[in-house]
């Protein structure tokens, strides 16, 4: 099993532009989470799943989007990076019910310039 | 959800038990304690978790307080790879009404020293 994995591993993006960051996970997990990272800080809940077809706001959701239109992939969308969203983004994933035990993605290294 | 106190940096050497610390005064009664870490870079990583009972994995041991209100992970035998970010975080199942919500703070940074 690969876990949960993370495409790409790194971007540089202009201000203004757009960009979608992929997660996959092969553990048929129900719940996924997309959260960022800032330089000495934990982590942030942007946006999360508890399904197929289904998306909800976590702690810092503007300036994103997401979509899960297949259990195993959980899209994380920038409409117009703007340097603020310099981050490192991580996605985990759960079962429902469970321990609450996530995995997490290697994660994706994202500078806006 | 219940807020967490650690330490912001221990130090250890290695071979010798590493104990991180960690305050949650305000945890409620169906709220679960966990640790998790992470490796510079690398994705957090899942050790262990508990509700009032000592636990003990291959990983690691988690001390809870009768009173819930503090615990301790230990490493017993620590190693340089054991260097990390340890995070303790209080927090629901997953299930329910509860989507596995994880409030990570700033944790503890554990140096594992020769």
């Amino acid at each position: 099993n690969a876990g949960v994995t993370q495409t790409p591993k790194f971007r540089v993006l202009k201000t203004g532009q757009s960009m979608t960051l992929l997660c996959a996970q092969d553990m048929n997990h129900e719940y996924m989470y997309w959260y960022r990272q800032d330089p000495g800080m934990g982590l942030r809940l942007i946006h999360y799943s508890v399904g197929e077809g289904t998306t909800a706001k976590g702690e810092v959701p503007d300036g994103y989007n997401v979509s899960r239109l297949k259990k195993q992939n959980f899209l994380l969308g920038l409409e117009s990076a703007a340097p603020s969203q310099t981050s490192v983004y991580f996605c985990a994933s759960s079962l429902r019910g469970g321990i609450n035990e996530q995995f997490f993605g290697p994660g994706t290294r994202l500078t806006v310039l | 959800d219940a807020k967490t106190t650690q330490p912001p940096s221990m130090d250890c050497a290695e071979g010798r038990a590493a104990n991180l610390p960690c305050n949650h005064s305000t945890i409620s009664g169906n709220e679960y304690v966990y640790w998790y870490r992470q490796i510079h870079s690398q994705g957090p990583q899942y050790i262990i978790h508990g509700l009032k009972n000592n636990e003990t994995n291959e990983m690691a041991s988690l001390i809870i307080t009768e009173d819930r209100k503090s615990s301790t992970l230990i490493l017993p035998h620590a190693t340089l790879r054991d260097t990390a970010v340890y995070y303790c975080i209080v927090s629901l199942r997953a299930g329910g009404t509860s989507y596995g919500k994880l409030t990570f703070g700033q944790g503890t940074i554990l140096t594992v020293h020769p």
